[in-house]
């Protein structure tokens, strides 16, 4: 089946700690996102990345780092300078052109420092 | 302003009712619209997407757009307890090149 696999599902983090979340997708997608969502709160754009070995800031990227090595990988690195990182992370991805507006997401990592 | 502004809710219904769901954008270059379903816990689902002024029927559900008023609605009818969920609207600014904005969402609440 095709899709979008983020893990981990749960990840604890101590303070002061880097963590990787993995996004890896089989749907042959060349664009691909990161979002982050607070509780009772929208997604908020945080890397996004049109091509392999390109990507764009989006509005919330402070204390944050992305690769895109593979077209279908993109993790994302919540570095120690992030400084409330405590949230649910979704990955997402779409085709590119005209009208491809549909994202299809992964099930997201909920990540909780202690 | 923010870009995408949607009610918070809760919004609740009786089952069988009809839902409303609204959402405004700001950004007249705005060109294509979408309906996100989360359930708590989960993963947003495309529910519904629409790209030209006018309604778009799928199913019980259909997305109505106003591009002058800058305007996206999503009507349930004969609403089902399974449709509580948080409803978040999602605007792409470009045609090509995928700026997705998503609205703070609407919780709906089916009362059985």
């Amino acid at each position: 089946d095709g899709g979008i696999t983020q893990s981990p599902k749960y990840l604890f983090r101590k303070e002061g700690q880097n963590v990787t979340l993995s996004c890896e997708q089989n749907l042959n997608h060349d664009a691909m996102y990161w979002y982050r969502q607070d509780p009772g709160q929208g997604l908020r754009l945080i890397y996004y990345s049109q091509i392999v070995n390109d990507f764009q800031k989006g509005d919330i990227a402070e204390g944050y780092s992305v690769s895109r090595e593979k077209k279908e990988s993109f993790p994302l690195t919540v570095t120690s300078a992030q400084k409330n990182p405590t949230a649910f992370y979704l990955c997402a991805s779409s085709e590119s052109g005209l009208r491809s507006g549909e994202l299809f997401f992964g099930e997201g990592s909920r990540l909780t420092v202690l | 302003q923010k870009e995408v502004e949607q009610n918070s809710g809760p919004l609740s219904v009786p089952e069988g009712a009809i839902a409303s769901l609204n959402c405004t954008y700001s950004d007249r270059v705005s060109q294509s619209f979408f309906w996100y379903r989360q359930y708590s816990g989960k993963s947003p689902e495309l529910i519904m997407s629409i790209y030209s002024n006018g309604d778009k029927e799928d199913g019980r559900f259909t997305a109505q757009l106003n591009k002058a008023s800058q305007y996206v609605s999503l009507l349930i009818r004969d609403s089902q307890p399974s449709d509580s969920a948080t409803y978040l609207c999602a605007v792409n600014k470009e045609n090509y090149g995928q700026n997705f904005v998503f609205g703070p969402g609407t919780r709906l609440s089916v009362l059985p």
